[in-house]
């Protein structure tokens, strides 16, 4: 069975880089039928999609974080990464990271969430 | 950008009773490429819906979904005290691809 599971510091201080890690089992960020996407959700709010990495390692981000936002797979060990740079108080959320469909556009396995403060 | 809004933000129901929840967009969504999502209290988001109206793997069939356009609804037939949470739609826009997600509607019993 897929899963996904994040891992990451919790705190990050103002203007660092948010650093976070996707380890994917049961499957393989290799396969055409997938791209590893970010997703992160404030607390109490509402759900972001923060960008998108594909098998090729191409990616697609989030027009309103691209100018901060790095993805990138490794697939000798099955894993995805997230970095976000000059994180303010606004970026503190959980982030998933889920697995999405290549031909439906939907998101059909989530890891269970990490939640990222921003604070000094 | 393609923006969803859904309707109501609230809804109070009693066990047994029928939810009707609304997701419109602000452009058509092609191939209806709209899903949509439980999520209870303390845990990441699960699939329900996927392309408007196929459930997705183990999901229960009082839960549908319907429309297409602009329009689409996830509709719960008969509410049980397990279906509280919010429940959110997501749309994916032709390439490059873009993601978006309703503010969600949140379902108490």
């Amino acid at each position: 069975q897929e899963q996904l599971k994040e891992s990451g510091p919790g705190l990050v201080k103002p203007s660092e880089t948010l650093s976070l890690t996707c380890t994917v089992s049961g499957d393989s960020v290799r396969s055409s039928n997938y791209y590893w996407n970010w997703i992160r959700q404030p607390p109490g709010e509402g759900l972001e999609w923060v960008g998108f990495v594909s098998h090729t390692g191409s990616t697609t981000y989030n027009p309103s974080l691209r100018s901060r936002v790095t993805m990138s797979l490794d697939t000798s060990r099955d894993q995805f990464s997230l970095k976000l740079t000059s994180v303010t108080a606004a970026d503190t959320a959980i982030y998933y990271c889920a697995r999405g469909d290549s031909l439906s556009g939907m998101f059909d396995v989530w890891g269970q969430g990490s939640l990222v403060t921003v604070s000094s | 950008e393609i923006v969803l809004t859904q309707s109501p933000a609230t809804l109070s129901l009693s066990p047994g009773q029928r939810a009707t929840l609304s997701c419109r967009a602000s452009q058509i969504i092609m191939n209806n490429y709209l899903a949509w999502y439980q999520q209870k209290p303390g845990q990441a988001p699960r699939l329900l819906i996927f392309e408007a109206s196929n459930r997705a793997t183990g999901i229960p069939v009082r839960f549908s979904g319907s429309g297409s356009g602009t329009d689409f609804t996830l509709t719960i037939s008969s509410l049980e005290p397990g279906d509280v949470a919010i429940y959110y739609c997501q749309q994916r826009s032709n390439w490059p691809w873009r993601f978006t997600f309703g503010p969600g509607t949140k379902v108490d019993i």
